[in-house]
């Protein structure tokens, strides 16, 4: 079956302006899960979506950074204002329900900000 | 921070070689998951050991668990040429997000 999508693949950005993010997870899945990795380094949580549940925003770096998540399926993640360390791939997982599963990875959004 | 640490960061071997990553942590947790990474782009789930479990295996691999060390192995056998990657363990403290270390990088040569 289908896994989990992300795009774009690749986005080069200037300095200053707004990026969106789109994850589309595996269908069924009440799980998405956004992260950040940074060149050489492990995964760092952002935010969490679980069904209708107010998200887990705790791993959010700044206020520059949101998220949201439509009818329960598709994410969108949106930075403002880029910075240069904003410069990582991001990547999206999802899972069949929250704690004890394992979490499928799309291949990830791999931003550049110049 | 990185809760998960693994050690080493790099191991190079032999096709036909064992390889063993260790991973440490600091908190309870309710599982411990281990990952592969090729390229540096989607994660791939290797295996999941709960707390309630000390060893674990899936084909060529094993997985053990001691939570009163906090500390778990991954133990690839008969390695080949495809294992090479990074290799990440990740805990779960609760029923949300996953706490990823910063990797093992695998080298296997032909």
């Amino acid at each position: 079956g289908a896994g989990v999508s992300q795009s774009p693949s690749n986005k080069v950005t200037e300095k200053g302006k707004d990026v969106e993010l789109r994850c589309d997870p595996i269908s069924g899945h009440t799980a998405l899960y956004w992260y950040r990795q940074s060149l050489g380094q492990g995964l760092e949580f952002l935010i969490y979506f679980q069904g209708n549940s107010a998200p887990d925003k705790s791993g959010l770096p700044s206020d520059r950074f949101s998220a949201e998540r439509t009818g329960g399926s598709v994410s969108t993640l949106t930075i403002q204002r880029t910075q240069q360390e904003d410069s990582a791939v991001y990547l999206c997982a999802s899972s069949l329900w929250p704690g004890n599963h394992e979490q499928y990875f799309g291949p990830g959004t791999r931003l550049t900000v110049t | 921070s990185q809760q998960g640490e693994e050690d080493p960061q790099a191991l190079s071997i032999q096709e036909g070689e064992n390889a063993t990553m260790n991973c440490s942590y600091k908190t309870s947790i309710n599982n411990l998951q281990w990952y592969r990474q090729n390229s540096g782009r989607g994660l791939v789930h290797l295996i999941l050991i709960r707390s309630n479990e000390r060893e674990k295996h899936s084909g060529r691999l094993r997985v053990t668990l001691d939570t009163s060390k906090k500390s778990s192995s991954l133990l690839i056998t008969a390695s080949r040429a495809a294992d090479t990657a990074s290799y990440f363990c990740a805990t779960e403290p609760s029923g949300s997000r996953l706490t990823f270390g910063e990797g093992t990088q695998l080298t296997v040569n032909p």
